[in-house]
């Protein structure tokens, strides 16, 4: 099956600061992308997917951009909030059928 | 009442007790999963349930018992847990959406907020 690789975290960032959360993926095929965001004390959300190569994903500020010659999906903000402060997921398919796989997040706290 | 939502939010129980948890999604999907939730581990999917019928048990002991009465509803049945089952247990559940590269299915899930779950 597939599997991800994420960068641990914890990151910790300045308001106004550039974010990047990296993410590799091995898949079969050109899967769909997802990433999700969980903030403290709440469950998961989508954030934003891509579902094609080439494609970006884009929400809150944030984008990705599905890259299969790097098989590489990686999360950016240009300038981020306190409220961004969250744990994050990348979430490629597992293979074939509706399971996903989830790395353990990365950790993102944002100071004023 | 729109989304996933679980109840309880938060549940204490002792070893010897049994307990259920409770998911409803009002989105119209027909696939639900339960995913348990420890801390510094990654999110490990239990049980997978499409059209009503359970088509993944990620190797769960038998203390947790899934139930799966219309594709609305989906419970989880605890019964003599131990202290290393406390955790966040998250519901979620997806369409299935057709459309990606090549035909492949497109399986957004939405999740709820979980319960958080002490084992005493």
């Amino acid at each position: 099956g597939n599997s991800v690789t994420q960068m641990e975290g914890p990151v910790t960032l300045s308001e106004e600061a550039f974010l990047t959360i990296n993410c590799t993926y091995t898949a079969t095929g050109y899967p769909s992308l997802f990433w999700y965001v969980q903030y403290p004390g709440e469950g998961l959300q989508l954030l934003l997917k891509a579902t094609k190569a080439d494609d970006k994903g884009s929400n809150k500020g944030f984008e990705a951009t599905y890259r299969k010659e790097t098989t590489s999906f990686h999360l950016e903000k240009g300038s981020v909030q306190v409220s961004d402060s969250a744990v994050y997921f990348c979430a490629p398919p597992k293979a074939a059928g509706n399971k996903l796989t989830f790395g353990g997040g990365t950790r993102v706290l944002v100071k004023p | 009442e729109t989304g996933v939502t679980q109840t309880p939010r938060h549940l204490v129980m002792g070893m010897t007790n049994k307990k259920s948890l409770k998911c409803e999604q009002h989105l119209g999907h027909n696939a639900m999963y339960w995913y348990k939730q420890s801390a510094k581990k990654p999110l490990e999917l239990m049980f997978v349930y499409n059209f009503k019928e359970q088509t993944e048990n990620n190797s769960v002991p038998s203390r947790f018992s899934p139930e799966c009465p219309n594709s609305s509803h989906l419970f989880l049945h605890l019964h003599t847990l131990q202290p290393e089952d406390s955790a966040l247990y998250l519901c979620a559940s997806s369409p299935i959406v057709t459309g990606g590269h090549a035909g492949l299915p497109v399986y957004e899930q939405y999740f709820g907020p979980g319960t958080r779950l002490t084992v005493t």
